[in-house]
């Protein structure tokens, strides 16, 4: 199983609302990473988990929080949010998080909206 | 950060190898040189990674400079199915990553 795989695809929220976005691999891999992509644009790296503790966060905003609850699993977990929050969100696996890990695994997304 | 720079979009002829080049002149000592593609609608796929040397593997080669300022990939035999944008993308050993803007590939019948 080589799959890494994401829930819900498709998600619409008002500013208030609390929802979780839940991401999911079984190759053993021991580094997931959420990525932020809006239209026409590269992936932007939002959280880093190595060994089920977060190692990077690039500076999110707290209304977005992320949780990794056992090492096949990855949320985001998201509150309070802004129109501009809206984008394709992308989880992805790797053995480690170094860059001689070899191949990352992305998932095919969950498109967020906020209203 | 290290940035990687790279031409909008390329074109190519089915069955012609292609060139793709990448900028990446503030690169570190110790960070990888990834590319990745992506088709509309999906995740980004692996395509090959290196630190030094040059890399094969059964989709592409890749070339890195000896000063490892830049980085080019190749496509020896373009398919349709090789039409995406790739992204060259610095990897460091903590694991952050900096995407370049991609470069779109049409590839022609």
């Amino acid at each position: 199983d080589t799959e890494v795989t994401q829930t819900p695809k498709h998600l619409v929220m008002g500013m208030t609302n609390k929802k979780s976005l839940k991401c999911e691999q079984h190759m053993g891999h021991r580094a997931m990473y959420w990525y932020k992509q809006k239209a026409k644009k590269p992936p932007e790296l939002m959280f880093v988990y190595s060994y089920e503790k977060l190692s990077i966060n690039e500076s999110v905003p707290s209304r977005f929080s992320p949780e990794c609850p056992n090492s096949s699993l990855l949320n985001l977990h998201l509150h309070a949010l802004q129109p501009e929050d809206s984008a394709l969100y992308l989880c992805a696996s790797s053995q480690e998080s170094g860059g001689n890990t070899g191949e990352l695994f992305f998932g095919e997304g969950s498109r967020l909206t906020v209203l | 950060d290290a940035k990687t720079t790279q031409p909008n979009s390329m074109e190519s002829n089915e069955e012609e190898p292609v060139h793709l080049p990448c900028n990446h002149s503030t690169i570190s000592g110790t960070d990888y040189i990834h590319w990745y593609r992506q088709l509309p609608s999906q995740g980004p796929e692996y395509v090959i990674h290196g630190l030094t040397s040059n890399v094969n593997n059964r989709m592409a080669s890749l070339a890195i400079a000896e000063d490892r300022k830049s980085s080019t990939l190749i496509l020896h035999r373009a398919t349709l199915r090789d039409a995406a944008v790739y992204y060259c993308i610095l990897f460091t050993n903590a694991g952050k990553s900096t995407f370049g803007d991609g470069t779109t590939l049409t590839v022609k019948p």
